[in-house]
């Protein structure tokens, strides 16, 4: 099976702007969760995503959003970007998303904010 | 709410001695743990879980970790490490109610000396 995957892996946009970035989970899984990845912050829970409805939601402004398809692939946008939205940013990918079920990590886009 | 505090944000050990990265969470309600390791430019690969049963758990690259609800720890241990194991390893928990919602440690980078 082919893992999850992310596009586009690298970003550099300039404050002001805004960016969607995109999530394939792995075949069959239909639970998404994002993750915002920095330096000072550690690696902290966005949102997750379960048949096209956001599940489970984090402590972040509602400048992040994001939306997942009926095949399951997942877009997270983020407006009005910050110096400080720069991060890596990591979506999972599980079956059902409950119970303990492992969450498989992508890559990662890697953005950076001008 | 869930915490999880990594009590050692570096851990130099020398290849082929024994290595133990620790763990302690807070939480009013009842959890599964995690450890994942982070290898340089990549996402995150999950090394072990605890759901329930058996206090020691076992995973893969030779780790294993015991969970300990009085003391509300989850240590992770290796008896020899190799240069291979040179990475950022998270503790991490999610709450039954909200499983597919992780809430990780600030992370332990370990780094082996030959």
């Amino acid at each position: 099976k082919a893992g999850v995957t992310q596009t586009p892996r690298y970003l550099i946009k300039t404050r002001g702007q805004q960016v969607t970035l995109s999530c394939s989970p792995i075949s069959g899984h239909r639970s998404v969760s994002w993750y915002q990845q920095t330096p000072g912050q550690g690696l902290q829970f966005l949102f997750e995503y379960f048949s096209e409805t956001q599940r489970n939601k984090g402590n972040f402004p509602g400048r992040f959003s994001g939306r997942q398809f009926s095949n399951s692939r997942s877009e997270m946008n983020v407006s009005t970007l910050e110096l400080g939205d720069s991060a890596l940013y990591l979506c999972a990918s599980s079956s059902q998303g409950n119970q303990g079920e492992t969450q498989y990590f992508g890559p990662g886009t890697r953005l950076l904010v001008l | 709410a869930q915490s999880v505090t990594q009590l050692d944000s570096q851990v130099p050990v020398f290849e082929e001695a024994p290595v133990e990265l620790r763990c302690n969470y807070s939480s009013s309600v009842s959890v599964y743990l995690f450890w994942y390791v982070q290898y340089p430019n990549q996402g995150l690969q999950l090394l072990l879980k605890y759901l329930s049963g058996s206090t020691l758990v076992k995973g893969i690259n030779g780790f294993e970790a015991e969970f300990n609800k009085s003391q509300t720890s989850f240590h992770l241990r290796k008896p020899s490490v190799h240069i291979s194991d040179t990475a950022e390893y998270f503790c991490a928990v999610s709450a039954y109610s909200s499983a597919s919602k992780i809430i990780f440690g600030s992370g332990t980078r370990l780094s082996i000396r030959p």
